[in-house]
């Protein structure tokens, strides 16, 4: 089946820095999504995209939808504590709801203060 | 809040008892989901539905049964507990436009003993 693929498992950074995670598949998505974790919570929606090539942000978040509709990332900026949590990308092939998400394994973020 | 809850939060049982997790609704989504989270393993779709009494296996579905009999309630039943089935739970939903992703719930911590 469709595969989400995002490495590295963990990522570590020190507060104030900026971050960047990169999502890929092998075949394409016509929704790319962004999802964050808190322990002990279910995922929560970040930001959501709709068309190859768009770029859109969320306050220090800002995603891209990437032009070949095979990966997306996403940037946060200025990284604070309370930024750490699971980062999960999800995509739809298709449009409409019956087309369910594919998600990927995530990727863990930890801000050193 | 995003209308959705789960019952109970935690729950420890013994191998070889049911268990059934509650997913409740009242943002009148016609999809409901029901997610494994494991280290490593991200989220897993056990089972899904696109409205009351329709149903559809996941891709780890094997020891699940799912059912709704109302759109608001999407029931999980691990007909007999095991050990392998210790996970953390979680149920989404989304309305028929599905454009903007997956909202979750809090998420149910299982451990079989």
């Amino acid at each position: 089946g469709q595969q989400l693929n995002q490495s590295p498992q963990s990522m570590f950074i020190q507060e104030g820095e900026d971050v960047s995670m990169n999502c890929t598949s092998s075949s394409i998505f016509n929704t790319w999504l962004w999802y964050k974790q808190d322990p002990g919570e279910g995922p929560v929606l970040l930001i959501a995209l709709y068309k190859a090539g768009e770029l859109t942000s969320n306050g220090r978040l800002t995603a891209q939808f990437g032009i070949t509709r095979k990966d997306s990332f996403l940037n946060i900026s200025a990284s604070i504590p309370s930024d750490v949590g699971i980062y999960f990308c999800a995509g739809r092939p298709n449009t409409g709801a019956n087309s369910k998400l594919t998600f990927g394994k995530g990727i863990t973020l930890s801000v050193r203060p | 809040d995003a209308g959705i809850t789960q019952s109970p939060r935690h729950k420890v049982t013994e191998t070889g008892t049911p268990v059934t997790l509650r997913c409740h609704q009242t943002e009148n989504h016609r999809y409901m989901y029901w997610y494994r989270q494991d280290p490593g393993h991200g989220l897993r779709l056990i089972h899904y539905s696109y409205g009351v009494k329709d149903t559809d296996k996941g891709e780890v579905s094997d020891g699940y049964s799912v059912s709704r009999s109302k759109t608001e309630d999407f029931l999980l039943t691990l007909e007999s507990a095991t050990s392998s089935q210790t996970s953390v739970y979680f149920c989404a939903i989304t309305g028929s436009t599905g454009d903007y992703g997956y909202t979750f719930g809090s998420g149910t911590r299982l451990t079989v003993v």
